[in-house]
């Protein structure tokens, strides 16, 4: 039972465009949400978070868009380079400031942006 | 400033030989601690977590143990390593220092042949 999903496994797009990734979830405990970046043989690196009182955050060319009633969210990087190449995890929290439970990951989105 | 140290970075160990993974969490004080896993086409995969010294608790059934022996230090062991072990292991902390979210560290590439 995946409480938090990414449907996508890959996605490619072209450098400059908007580059969307999507993500799902089922636990209405959930109350932050958080994406992370993540290279090969590195950790994971946090990007952006947002939590359920909110329905958009941004920082930079990264925002973080909230559906609750939908339990979905998507991140949005604009423009897309090619450092952007990485794989994506959305991950979900009922505690914002850690506690015992952890973060709830999907499986992750591979990003690829295309020159 | 918080830094989060993990070793090794990568490790190949015969089946049915023990396993010590070592994380360090640097400038803060009674973090919670985490143990990660991400087995190749999975997401992460939380194994243990602990909110202080000592206190462990575990979130999947596994051959593996996990341990605090100090406030800033966590260990995932096991005392006899599976194939099925196999994976990227990534420690992480979180806790109030003003600010959200979780700090991972660089992970440990576990190959067990």
């Amino acid at each position: 039972d995946q409480q938090v999903k990414q449907n996508s496994p890959s996605l490619s797009v072209q450098e400059g465009r908007i580059s969307i990734l999507n993500c799902d979830y089922t636990n209405s405990m959930f109350d932050y949400f958080l994406w992370y970046k993540k290279y090969p043989a590195e950790g994971p690196t946090f990007l952006i978070s947002i939590s359920s009182i909110k329905d958009k955050n941004e920082d930079g060319r990264f925002t973080v868009f909230l559906n609750k009633s939908a339990k979905h969210l998507s991140l949005h990087i604009v423009p897309s380079q090619p450092g952007d190449s990485a794989v994506y995890f959305c991950a979900a929290s009922g505690d914002p400031g850690g506690g015992a439970d952890g973060l709830t990951f999907g499986k992750g989105t591979h990003l690829i942006i295309q020159p | 400033s918080q830094t989060i140290h993990q070793w090794p970075a990568t490790l190949v160990q015969p089946v049915g030989s023990p396993l010590s993974l070592e994380c360090t969490v640097e400038g803060t004080s009674n973090p919670n601690l985490y143990w990660y896993r991400q087995a190749a086409g999975r997401g992460l995969q939380l194994l243990f977590y602990s909110v202080g010294i000592g206190q462990i608790s575990s979130e999947v059934p596994q051959n593996l143990s996990a341990s605090r022996p100090q406030d800033r230090q966590f260990i995932l062991s096991s005392k006899k390593l599976l194939l099925s072990d196999s994976g990227f292991y990534l420690c992480a902390w979180s806790g109030w220092e003003g600010m959200y979210g979780y700090t991972f560290g660089s992970g440990t590439r576990l190959t067990v042949v």
